[in-house]
């Protein structure tokens, strides 16, 4: 079975500074996908970044990126320079089983940006 | 592009009834999902489709449950005799396909889901 753990349930951070969100998984799958999605108070899920099981650079989207540690098995999500349109729930998610099933998904980090 | 629709956006039902739910993939997009989403069990996922076939159902939370996909397109998930636990936000999403060429996964995107509401 998979697990996503998000140990941040909310966090409060100043505007234009630096955000992680921690995510630690755990599977038994060689190959498998995580996904970071954003969800805003109207309740649509965003997709924001994806990195797989096998890349060997940490995935970069913007003012997103991933740090991706392996052994550790870590997928902690890096905003930078954050805005007041980035308060939001924060999803981490993850795939494997060859694509035979849905996301496992975390419980979320709600991320207030003040100004 | 159009993204994933869903309808109804709110759905408010009595206890017993069967509700239907519709999810409109994007277009092209083989692969189909439905999540759930409450504040108790926060997101599950539900059920996977790849063209009109459905491989496991076994995250239907109980046989009042049903999904199917026609054409390739268009899913209903159906709920009969709702229950109060029944309750949340359905969510659909749908990818190109499950993975790449090289095996990765495919993004999946999301709807805005159906508020379920049985009173």
């Amino acid at each position: 079975a998979q697990k996503i753990t998000q140990t941040q349930p909310g966090m409060f951070v100043q505007e234009k500074e630096a955000v992680t969100l921690d995510c630690t998984y755990d599977t038994s799958d060689q190959s498998y996908g995580l996904f970071w999605y954003k969800q805003p108070s109207s309740g649509e899920m965003i997709f924001l970044i994806y990195q797989g099981s096998y890349d060997e650079q940490n995935a970069t989207e913007g003012r997103y990126s991933l740090n991706f540690q392996k052994a550790r098995k870590s997928a902690n999500l890096v905003i930078s320079a954050s805005q007041l349109g980035d308060s939001a729930m924060y999803f981490c998610a993850m795939r494997g089983r060859g694509g035979a099933d849905g996301l496992t998904f975390g419980k979320g980090t709600h991320l207030i940006i003040q100004p | 592009g159009a993204g994933v629709s869903q309808s109804p956006s709110n759905k408010v039902t009595e206890k017993g009834k069967d509700v239907e739910l519709r999810c409109d993939p994007i277009s092209g997009h083989t692969a189909l999902y439905w999540y759930r989403q409450s504040l108790g069990q926060g997101l599950e996922f539900l059920i996977y489709f790849q063209g009109n076939s459905a491989p496991d159902k076994s995250g239907l939370p109980s046989d009042r449950f049903s999904a199917e996909r026609t054409g390739g397109s268009v899913s209903t998930l159906t709920i009969q005799r709702t229950q109060q636990e029944d309750s949340a936000v359905y969510l659909c999403a749908s990818s190109l396909k499950p993975l790449t060429i090289a095996g990765r996964q495919e993004t999946q995107y999301f709807g805005p889901g159906t508020r379920l509401l049985v009173l």
